[in-house]
């Protein structure tokens, strides 16, 4: 069964102050590996996808990384309005590229 | 472009009533998913549909039942709704013709369903 681990829970960052979250998976042959954000009250936004271990993907102040057995999402001198719920989410092969998704990581930037 | 679009956005139900949420996307995607997500949960695959006039079981499907007549409307049904089927409720789309499987989900704005 696919397993998707997300770390911390809960983040607080001063603004300017960078840190990482972390997504652990156990999935039977990944296929990809996605991270999305997510606001208060929205659907989740898409923000990358990675396909192979060593793969980076940048975006303003984050940047994504995977390894085989993880993926780290950067965030570099972040900005309050950073603040988000950030959700990862393995695809493993299959019909219809069903995604398993982690809990999240709810991050609050301050001034 | 719409993108997802998803009808109601909030609603109270009482139990054993039905209702039916309505899912929609403009983006032509052969692929359609309806979730839910609860608190500490992560998002929890009710049923998808890979193409028009298809349907399929996901991780949670009990209580629920989905149509897809139109390739461009997933219907998800509660047809005598329970508390535990209390949630958000998230419908996703997702194109398959131009890169195969490496086409990511986008998903709609969420429908707040609370059954007392």
């Amino acid at each position: 069964e696919d397993q998707v681990t997300q770390s911390p829970e809960a983040l607080r960052l001063q603004e300017g102050e960078s840190s990482s979250l972390n997504c652990s998976y156990t999935v039977s042959g990944l296929r990809g590996l996605f991270w999305y954000r997510q606001d208060p009250g929205k659907g989740p936004e898409f923000l990358f996808t990675l396909y192979s271990a060593g793969e980076e993907k940048e975006k303003e102040r984050l940047k994504a990384t995977l390894t085989k057995k993880e993926s780290f999402l950067h965030i570099t001198a972040p900005k309050p309005e950073d603040s988000a719920t950030y959700l990862c989410a393995v695809q493993a092969p299959g019909t219809a590229s069903k995604l398993t998704f982690g809990t999240g990581t709810r991050l609050q930037v301050t001034l | 472009n719409a993108g997802v679009t998803q009808t109601p956005k909030f609603r109270v139900l009482k139990t054993g009533q039905s209702m039916t949420l309505l899912c929609a996307q403009d983006m032509n995607h052969e692929y359609m998913y309806w979730y839910r997500q609860d608190p500490g949960m992560g998002l929890r695959l009710i049923h998808y549909s890979v193409g028009e006039g298809t349907t399929a079981k996901g991780e949670v499907p009990d209580g629920y039942n989905v149509s897809r007549l139109k390739k461009q409307n997933f219907l998800l049904g509660l047809e005598s709704a329970a508390p535990s089927q209390t949630s958000v409720y998230f419908c996703a789309s997702r194109d398959i013709a131009r890169t195969g499987w490496r086409e990511t989900q986008y998903f709609g704005p969420g429908t707040r369903l609370l059954v007392l």
